[in-house]
């Protein structure tokens, strides 16, 4: 079975830290992906990666930026957290290419609280 | 833009009930998927059922089926025969030629015993 697990499943971080979001899948993905789900907003991708060292901006990137220094992780950083970013983070995998690629798989998420 | 639209907040139902949940979306692509993802209380989400737009036949997936509608944008998902274990929040999502998924805000599905 494929697995996505994600560093923490709570965070409760204070305004203006760096906070790390880290995420690892076993499954040899090309492609890794972070979204935010927010309540009636459903989940909206903020970067994604296709391959090591490179990455892509999503639609909102803004205070956010990711990095990818082996295939199976990719992490997520806050710079200075806000607490407009107070949020649940899903990290996703898939395929490159091909059918395949069309199922992503998700790990359980991190509940980040920032105060 | 390419938009989803889930019409339904949150809905409820009795177990064993047949319930469907509505999604609609809107692209002028012509080749594109359409999935509904499963996430269960506190567990991660889940693939349920894809269709791909060019294939006329509905997708099924044991209890799961879905109701595509290419002309009207339209991509609802019918739960059979429902379980208590089906209480989940379902997302209908998008993905077009570049492979990335655009999803609707979700309904919260809640099977009454």
């Amino acid at each position: 079975d494929v697995k996505v697990t994600q560093s923490s499943r709570y965070l409760v971080k204070r305004t203006g830290e760096k906070v790390f979001l880290e995420c690892v899948q076993d499954m040899d993905h090309e492609n890794m992906f972070w979204y935010r789900q927010d309540p009636g907003l459903g989940l909206r991708l903020i970067y994604f990666s296709y391959d090591v060292k490179m990455k892509e901006k999503g639609d909102i990137p803004e205070g956010y930026s990711v990095s990818r220094e082996k295939k199976e992780r990719f992490s997520l950083i806050l710079e200075s957290a806000s607490t407009n970013q107070t949020s649940m983070y899903l990290c996703a995998s898939s395929l490159l290419g091909g059918r395949s690629s069309y199922e992503q798989y998700f790990g359980p998420g991190t509940r980040l609280t920032v105060t | 833009a390419q938009t989803v639209t889930q019409s339904q907040p949150e809905m409820s139902v009795q177990e064993a009930e047949t319930v469907t949940l509505s999604c609609t979306y809107d692209t002028s692509e012509s080749n594109y998927y359409l999935f509904w993802y499963k996430q269960p209380p506190s567990r991660q989400m889940i693939l349920v059922i894809r269709q791909e737009a060019y294939k006329q036949q509905n997708a099924t997936e044991n209890r799961f089926s879905v109701n595509f509608q290419k002309a009207a944008k339209s991509f609802s998902l019918k739960i059979s025969d429902s379980q208590l274990g089906d209480t989940a929040m379902y997302f209908c999502a998008f993905m077009s030629s570049n492979y990335q998924l655009i999803w609707g805000a979700g309904t919260k599905l809640i099977i009454k015993p």
